[in-house]
């Protein structure tokens, strides 16, 4: 089974800092992907990346930055946090076969900005 | 960029009752579609996935997804409930050469004993 984890479920922050989530997957993906949930909004892309090093923006990229330097990590950096960045994070990957492109989901981190 | 709309925001419905719920895309051209779905507490995981072929796809736990290209719907059905189909089922088509979805809003729907 493809695994994704993300490196925490909750996290609190306060507004300014710098924050980092974290997520691994194990099935040597080529694409990973950064979501946000909100209700009402759905997922809506922050920004996806197709091989190390490269990266995508979305739909909703500013505030936000990425990192991919291992083929099973992608990192989500908010270089300086902000309330309405509260919001539920997942990390997805998919392969780059063209016949099927599921996404596979981690868990999602809750991040609160207080 | 693609659109995707789901009408129904929220859906309360009785065990045994029939469930579909709408999905709507704006692109007019070969198009790969998807069901997801979220359990409270767990992971986002695919009911299923229309690709080519048949219009009438079949998933997990009895769903079922017809593909209307002259509607431009792919709208998700189940003829019986039960109250394990309480989640949020969202809609999305795929984008682009890199696999990017793009999703609806979600259907929050709650099945009661």
């Amino acid at each position: 089974d493809v695994k994704v984890t993300q490196s925490s479920r909750y996290l609190v922050k306060r507004t300014g800092e710098k924050v980092f989530l974290e997520c691994v997957q194990d099935m040597d993906h080529e694409n990973m992907f950064w979501y946000r949930q909100d209700p009402g909004l759905g997922l809506r892309l922050i920004y996806f990346s197709y091989d190390v090093k490269m990266k995508e923006k979305g739909d909703i990229p500013e505030g936000y930055s990425v990192s991919r330097e291992k083929k099973e990590r992608f990192s989500l950096i908010l270089e300086s946090a902000s309330t309405n960045q509260t919001s539920m994070y997942l990390c997805a990957s998919s392969p780059t076969s063209n016949s099927y492109n599921e996404q596979f989901f981690g868990p999602g981190t809750r991040l609160t900005v207080l | 960029a693609q659109s995707v709309s789901q009408h129904n925001h929220h859906v309360i419905l009785s065990e045994a009752a029939s469930l579909e719920l709408g999905c709507n895309y704006s692109y007019g051209g070969t198009v790969n579609l998807f069901w997801y779905v979220q359990y409270p507490g767990q992971h986002l995981q695919l009911l299923l996935k229309y690709f080519s072929g048949d219009p009438l796809v079949k998933g997990i736990k009895g769903f079922e997804a017809e593909f209307i290209k002259s509607k431009f719907s792919f709208n998700l059905r189940k003829p019986s409930v039960q109250w394990s189909d309480t989640a949020e089922y969202f809609c999305a088509v795929l984008e682009g050469s890199w696999g990017k979805l793009q999703f609806g809003a979600g259907t929050q729907v709650v099945v009661t004993p």
